[in-house]
Order: structure tokens, then C-alpha cells, then sequence
């Protein structure tokens, strides 16, 4: 089986500009999750979406970033304008539906975003 | 609100002695806690999870974790340290679906 897949690897781009994030989450799992590390910081949660609702973005740090998962598949994540403190790591999860909300999220190896 | 505090920034041992990963959590109701590893250019990996079953929960490759709540903690450990758990661990705890991560431990094995 598949894990989470997260393209690209890494990216490298100048403050103002504009860059997408790509997560293909295990298939068939229903729930997946964004969360960033920036530097020296914890990996923090940034929004979950159930199939392609967003049930909640509490952890958006602002209106320059955008989620979508539409058809309920792979999601992206763009940062228009990109400034220098989003700089980090981008990770993605999945988890199935059912059960309790206590379910293992697989997570991806991550995007590590730099912006000069 | 719910959180983890780990108490090592980096541990250093040596091959084949005990491993001890300390994790303190806050939280209104009785938590769920998890323990990631991440290897170097890997994802997140699940070690174990405390979900109010069994306090001593058994994980992967050796490694356990004791919920013990009159001292709020949920320490990692493992008898005999191998090469390859270095790597940074992550102490978890859940908010409804979202997961609240400490700011990870760093661990050498060293030979």
C-alpha cells in the first residue's frame, strides 16, 4: 500500500512569489491534515479537511495561505504571497474514516519550503 | 487546551544501554498520547499510542511508554539502544482531530 506522498520534496522560491503544495493522501482515507514545523518551532497543526470539507482551519496562520481538496482526493496548499517566515517544513496526514478520533495519522515526508 | 512539554531537547547513549524520553502533558480530560519518530528524510512514524486502555503501552522496535497520570508524564523507553533509533521523537497529544506535537528530542546512539 501506498503511503502519503508529498510533492515537491523541496522548494526554493522568493519572497512575493507564489507556491503550491501537492499531498496525495493513502487512498481510500477520508481525513487529511496539513501541519508545518518552521524553524526551531514544534510541528504545528494547520487544518483538517473531511473528504473535500474543511472541518476545521483553526491553525491557518492567515489569508495568504489556501487549502483545497477538491473531489475529496490529493489537496494542495498554496502561499501567495510567500514571506520569509513561512519557511519550514510543510507535512501532510491522512487517517481512515470510522472509529475514534484517536485514529494513527500517517503522515508524509514532508515539503521543505525555503523563501529567500 | 491540550499539550506536550518534552523535557530533552537531545539525548545521547551508547549502543545497547537504556533509552529514556521524557514527555510531560497538560490537558482538561484524559488524553490521548501518541509517540512519533522521524527518521532523517522520512516521514513521521507512529511508536505508540496511549488511548486509556493500558497504562504500559508497547510499541515498535522495543520501544515502550507508561502513562502514568498522578505525574501528568508519558516517558519513552527502551532496554537496549540500537544504531539505527537515532532519530528525533515526538511527543503527542490529540485536540479532537488535531494533534499537538513538543518540540521533539533529538537522539545519538552513539557505538
Amino acid at each position: 500500500e501506498a503511503g502519503v506522498t508529498q510533492f515537491p520534496s523541496h522548494s526554493v522560491i522568493e519572497k512575493g512569489q507564489t507556491v503550491t503544495l501537492r499531498c496525495d493522501p493513502i487512498s481510500g482515507h477520508d481525513n487529511l491534515y496539513w501541519y508545518r514545523r518552521v524553524m526551531g518551532k514544534e510541528i504545528k497543526f494547520l487544518l483538517h479537511f473531511v473528504k473535500e470539507s474543511k472541518q476545521d482551519e483553526s491553525g491557518m496562520p492567515n489569508n495568504r495561505f489556501l487549502a483545497e481538496r477538491t473531489g475529496g482526493t490529493y489537496s494542495t496548499l498554496k502561499v501567495q504571497p510567500a514571506e520569509l517566515e513561512d519557511s519550514g517544513v510543510y507535512f501532510c496526514a491522512s487517517s481512515p474514516t470510522g472509529g475514534s478520533n484517536y485514529n494513527e495519522q500517517f503522515f508524509g515526508p514532508g515539503t521543505r519550503l525555503t523563501v529567500l | 487546551a491540550q499539550s506536550v512539554t518534552q523535557l530533552d531537547s537531545h539525548v545521547s547513549v551508547s549502543e545497547g544501554t537504556p533509552v529514556l524520553l521524557r514527555c510531560n502533558y497538560s490537558s482538561s480530560y484524559s488524553p490521548s498520547l501518541f509517540w512519533y519518530v522521524q527518521h532523517p528524510n522520512k516521514g513521521l512514524q507512529l511508536l505508540l499510542k496511549y488511548t486509556s486502555a493500558a497504562t504500559l503501552v508497547k510499541g515498535i522496535n522495543g520501544f515502550e511508554a507508561e502513562f502514568k497520570k498522578s505525574e501528568t508524564s508519558f516517558h519513552l523507553t527502551k532496554p537496549s539502544a540500537h544504531m539505527s533509533d537515532a532519530a528525533e521523537y515526538f511527543c503527542v497529544v490529540n485536540s479532537g482531530y488535531a494533534l499537538n506535537f513538543g518540540k521533539g528530542t533529538s537522539l545519538l546512539v552513539t557505538p
